[in-house]
């Protein structure tokens, strides 16, 4: 079982929708990112979180230590959201562990 | 402009071969990284240097060996390629391991 586990694997949504991806995790963290890969293949880091939440944008992550779970928030989705979105998570020994990532398709 | 730049972008070599991936970085960056992505998207961090120095090293064959001649570069070579080793290769850097990382466009390996 991956040390870093996300769900939906794939989320096809229409556009404007809310959209909410969710990982869990079972190590011991410093941080948690989210990244997006987009079908280009160039990844970009979106958010960087230890605690609470953060918003850039339309996009919002939120973290809950205790439970070992975030999520990613989109509002008012729109085509061009659509992406690979990563969970990866900062163990001991500064490793970064990834998700298996969440397929986001948003049709106009 | 480019804030981590990797090269070659595609590589297409047989069996047997050794090739390298470079990669630089201009964001004055202290730690840089190496990820394989495989055939399945999953991402895996191969290594990780610090100021020149190695501080990851995951369990990779020692066919890969990593080179940093100063901070901002961080090369990838790899001796007698296999069939495995076709992936998608990220070079990544962050200030410090607790910072969001930056990552170049990655390199299509393709072995035949």
């Amino acid at each position: 079982k991956n040390e870093v586990e996300q769900s939906p694997q794939n989320l096809t949504a229409q556009e404007g929708e809310f959209i909410t991806i969710n990982c869990s995790y079972s190590v011991g963290i410093s941080a948690l990112h989210w990244l997006q890969q987009h079908p280009g293949g160039g990844i970009v880091s979106l958010f960087m979180l230890s605690s609470g939440k953060k918003k850039h944008g339309r996009l919002i992550a939120t973290i809950n230590i205790q439970e070992k779970h975030s999520s990613l928030h989109i509002t008012a989705s729109h085509p061009r959201d659509s992406a690979v979105y990563i969970c990866a998570v900062l163990t001991s020994g500064s490793r970064l562990t990834f998700g298996e990532g969440t397929q986001l398709t948003v049709n106009p | 402009d480019t804030a981590v730049s990797q090269t070659p972008k595609y590589l297409v070599t047989q069996m047997g071969n050794d090739k390298s991936i470079k990669c630089e970085q201009n964001l004055g960056h202290d730690t840089m990284y190496w990820y394989k992505q495989d055939s399945k998207k999953f991402l895996k961090i191969m290594f990780s240097y610090n100021n020149k120095e190695l501080i990851i090293n995951e369990t990779v064959p020692n066919r890969f060996s990593p080179k940093s001649p100063d901070k901002a570069h961080l090369n990838l070579h790899i001796n007698s390629l296999e069939l495995g080793d076709s992936a998608v290769y990220f070079c990544a850097s962050s200030g410090t391991v607790n910072q969001p990382q930056h990552f170049g466009d990655g390199t299509r390996l393709s072995i035949l």
